[in-house]
């Protein structure tokens, strides 16, 4: 079973301009998480999707959104870039089990870097 | 405001026991799940918590106690390859991990 994919691998930026990032999940997971890893700030959670639906969302500003297609593909978008954007961006996916499990599996990450 | 407290560094030799503390202060809190990170690696899910009590998966034990909103991870026999950072997450009823902790980085010493 082919693991989760994101795609860029790598990127560079400059401030003010937006980026798109793509992830693939596991066949058969539906939902999907984007977080932000920096040295600073540790993982921390940007949203979750659903079905389509954003379900929950963390504490970022409008400048992150993101959003899911039918086939659980998931796109995540930063506009406005800022140096403090600069971060690995890493996706994961789940099976989604009611009430249990807890398990994320995680893309290798996009590296964005903004100058 | 919601978070999750951990220890930034633990130093332990080769074949011993460590434990990796955590507690927490969140709400809608369902489960506490671990994970691992090495360096330019992406995270591996290694133990989840729904209950109250110990998990065991091999070399790896986790901890849950909901009365002192407190969890930690257990690594026995510790290898080399076993230096790496350690995560706690909080868990949302769905499974969505929503609140991560800063991590602890465990240096296995030969």
């Amino acid at each position: 079973k082919a693991g989760v994919t994101q795609t860029p691998r790598y990127l560079i930026k400059t401030r003010g301009q937006q980026v798109t990032l793509s992830c693939s999940p596991i066949s058969g997971h539906r939902s999907v998480s984007w977080y932000q890893q920096t040295p600073g700030q540790g993982l921390q959670f940007l949203f979750e999707y659903f079905s389509e639906t954003q379900r929950n969302k963390g504490n970022f500003p409008g400048r992150f959104s993101g959003r899911q297609f039918s086939n659980s593909r998931s796109e995540m978008n930063v506009s406005t870039l800022e140096l403090g954007d600069s971060a690995l961006y890493l996706c994961a996916s789940s099976p989604e089990v009611a009430g249990g499990g807890g398990e994320l599996f995680f893309g290798e990450g996009s590296r964005l870097t903004v100058l | 405001g919601q978070s999750l407290e951990q220890p930034s560094e633990v130093t332990a030799v080769e074949g011993a026991i460590v434990q990796i503390n955590c507690t927490y202060q969140t709400s809608g809190f369902y489960g506490l799940s671990w994970y691992q990170q090495h360096d330019g690696g992406a995270p591996t899910f290694l133990s989840y918590n729904a209950l109250d009590g110990l998990e065991e998966t091999g070399r790896f034990s986790s901890f849950l106690s909901r009365s002192d909103s407190y969890g930690y991870l257990l690594l026995q026999e510790l290898q080399m390859k076993d230096s790496a950072s350690y995560f706690c997450a909080a868990v949302g009823y769905y499974g969505q991990n929503f609140v991560f902790g800063p991590g602890t980085r465990l240096s296995v010493l030969p």
